[in-house]
């Protein structure tokens, strides 16, 4: 799988949009770009995928660049129950036997 | 929604011990996992399963091994606990491999 480079870590206003970039330079056709998060204490959560078009669904949006080399979670309206730790992945898509493999994360702090 | 459960939230145990950590899933997915989550290392993949009675070795499966009798339920078993097995273990289940919904965690301490 493709490695990802997040930003270590990202303050964010309540109520305001948090956008979170994910750098996948090496990213192969057939991956797809995942989003995943993981507040304190609790399992992670999925958020959102995506292969080349940009996606939209309750939780998030994910804009991917034209080159498929970078990508941006954005939050529209940030809340305290966002703060948690953002992870970026690749991987082929629907094989169940691929892994998740977490980096580092960017640690979304959501202040009031 | 998708609701995985786990047996246990936290759990300390002594070395030597049988460990048996559990994971239900409700909605019907073929596929169940296991990982490990340490500081710094990330999540590992322990074991997988694709269907009931059928196993595949992750990046990290020495020292466990697994169950699947029922497709809802999916076990990891500790042979016998050791300290470096303390960790953070998560259970995740996935219709078509394309998301995965987590369990909570259990948090197992070895003495």
């Amino acid at each position: 799988d493709a490695k990802t480079t997040q930003p270590p870590s990202m303050d964010c206003a309540e109520g305001r949009a948090a956008n979170l970039p994910c750098n996948h330079s090496t990213i192969s056709g057939n991956e797809y770009v995942y989003w995943y998060r993981q507040i304190h204490s609790q399992g992670p959560q999925y958020i959102i995928h995506g292969l080349k078009n940009n996606e939209t669904n309750e939780m998030a949006s994910l804009i991917i660049t034209e080159d498929r080399k970078s990508s941006t979670l954005i939050l529209p309206h940030a809340t305290l129950r966002d703060t948690a730790v953002y992870y970026c992945i690749v991987r082929v898509g629907h094989n169940a036997g691929n892994m998740l493999t977490f980096g580092g994360g960017t640690r979304l702090m959501v202040k009031p | 929604d998708v609701k995985v459960t786990q047996s246990s939230r936290y759990l300390v145990k002594r070395t030597g011990e049988k460990v048996f950590l559990e994971c239900v899933q409700d909605m019907d997915h073929e596929n169940m996992f296991w990982y490990r989550q340490d500081p710094g290392l990330g999540l590992r993949l322990i074991y997988f399963s694709y269907d009931v009675k059928m196993k595949e070795k992750g990046d990290i499966p020495e020292g466990y091994s697994v169950s699947r009798e029922k497709k809802e339920r999916f076990s990891l078993i500790l042979e016998s606990a050791s300290t470096n097995q303390t960790s953070m273990y998560l259970c995740a289940s996935s219709l078509d491999g394309y998301e995965q919904y987590f369990g909570p965690g259990t948090r197992l301490t070895v003495t």
